[in-house]
Order: structure tokens, then C-alpha cells, then sequence
């Protein structure tokens, strides 16, 4: 079974960088089955998805994001990371890496598998 | 992006009762519906898939139908362990979510 941890800073400063890692274990990032998300959920709110990656660097961003966006991943450490630049206070959110399974066969597609999210706050 | 609603936003019911959730999307996504329950302070968890699937260790209490623009989750006989808040999603294209429906104790 496939396990996902966030990690990197709770507290970014505005107009900062926001810079989060994701550690896939018990599962390879290289698989072509998966595609990599990561999706935030601002403090009473609900969830937004912020992009994705696949195991070839291929990638997609939210359109209302995509300015600030970068995601990227590293086979060899078995890892994906996300940046967002020029944070806001409306970026403050838990954030969470996600894994998004597809079936070859039915072209269903589905997330399976969470990290526990990292509270990401933005303020001075 | 294809939008997701769910309705109702919010309801109370008591252990026992039986709850169906709607989550309506803006155009037709045949089958590709997802559901998650979510507890405070949790990520979300996967409970059915492609409309009707339960994923492996759900309980049978939980179902789901539909198609096209239409679907419900429905737990037959609430649980205290199922207080919780749920989210539609769709898979039929880039996804997105519902704004999530929160069960609440009566």
C-alpha cells in the first residue's frame, strides 16, 4: 500500500515561496499507473487541487494557480515537490499530496491514497 | 472545469437513520463519480469509486448511483463512526471536488 508524508515549513512570509516535499513510500513514483496531486483545503473549507505530475515530468496546474505553480519529481529519491510563489494570506490551507490511480482498463480514475496534509500558514 | 454541487450543505440526523446525499455536476460525466469522507484534522478517504464501488473494507451501509449529471451517496443505517463531512468528485476530466456535505448529530 502506497503511503504519502508531506513535509517543509508551516510559517511562509507574503510573497514568499511556498516549498512542500511529498516522500512516496511502499510504492514507486515511477509507476505509470499513478498520477501525483497535490490539493490544499483552506481552514474550514473545501478541497481545491492545485496540479499534478507524472513518473515522465509531465505536469498540469490549476488554471487559477498555474502562474505560481511548479511541480516536480525526482525518481531517484522517490519524492515530488510543489512550489507556489508570491503566497497570500488566501493561500494559508492544509496541503496534501495525493496519489490518483488509473485503471488502464475502465479509464476510471480515483485518489487512493493521502498524506496526513500540512498546515501551511501565510503571514508576517 | 466541470462543477460539482452537492446538496444538502449541511444535515442532522440521529444514529439509525438513513441519509442520501446529491452531487450534481454541470455536464454529463457518465460513471466517473467519486465519493470521500472526511473527519476533522484527516485527510479525506476514499469510499466508492466510479459511481457505485465500494473500496475494499467499506462498509455495506454505504452505496452510491447515478449517471450523467445525477448521483447520491446513501448510507442506509448511520453509524456514530460516520459523522463526518463528504465530497463528490468527478474523474471524467481534470478533477474537482464538491464543496462537501457535513452530517452532524441530531
Amino acid at each position: 500500500q502506497v503511503q504519502l508524508q508531506e513535509s517543509g515549513p508551516g510559517l511562509v512570509k507574503p510573497s514568499e515561496t511556498l516549498s512542500l516535499t511529498c516522500t512516496v513510500s511502499g510504492g514507486s513514483v515511477s509507476s505509470g499507473s499513478y498520477y501525483w496531486y497535490w490539493i490544499r483545503q483552506p481552514p474550514g473549507k473545501g478541497l481545491e487541487w492545485i496540479g499534478h505530475i507524472y513518473f515522465s515530468g509531465s505536469t498540469k496546474y490549476n488554471p487559477s494557480l498555474k502562474s505560481r505553480v511548479t511541480i516536480s519529481v525526482d525518481t531517484s529519491k522517490s519524492q515530488f515537490s510543489l512550489q507556489l510563489s508570491s503566497v497570500t494570506a488566501a493561500d494559508t490551507a492544509v496541503y496534501y499530496c495525493a496519489s490518483y490511480y488509473y485503471e488502464s482498463g475502465s479509464h476510471h480514475r480515483k485518489f487512493d491514497c493521502w498524506g496526513q496534509g500540512t498546515l501551511v500558514t501565510v503571514s508576517s | 472545469d466541470i462543477q460539482m454541487t452537492q446538496s444538502p450543505s449541511s444535515l442532522s440526523a440521529s444514529v439509525g437513520d438513513r441519509v442520501t446525499i446529491s452531487c450534481r455536476a454541470s455536464q454529463s460525466i457518465s460513471s466517473y463519480l467519486n465519493w470521500y469522507q472526511q473527519k476533522p484534522g484527516k485527510a479525506p478517504n476514499l469510499l466508492i469509486y466510479a459511481t457505485s464501488t465500494l473500496r475494499s473494507g467499506v462498509p455495506s451501509r454505504f452505496s452510491g448511483g447515478g449517471s450523467g449529471t445525477d448521483f447520491t451517496l446513501t448510507i442506509s443505517s448511520l453509524q456514530p463512526e460516520d459523522f463526518a463531512t463528504y465530497y463528490c468528485q468527478q474523474s471524467y476530466s481534470l478533477p474537482t471536488f464538491g464543496q462537501g456535505t457535513k452530517v452532524e448529530i441530531k
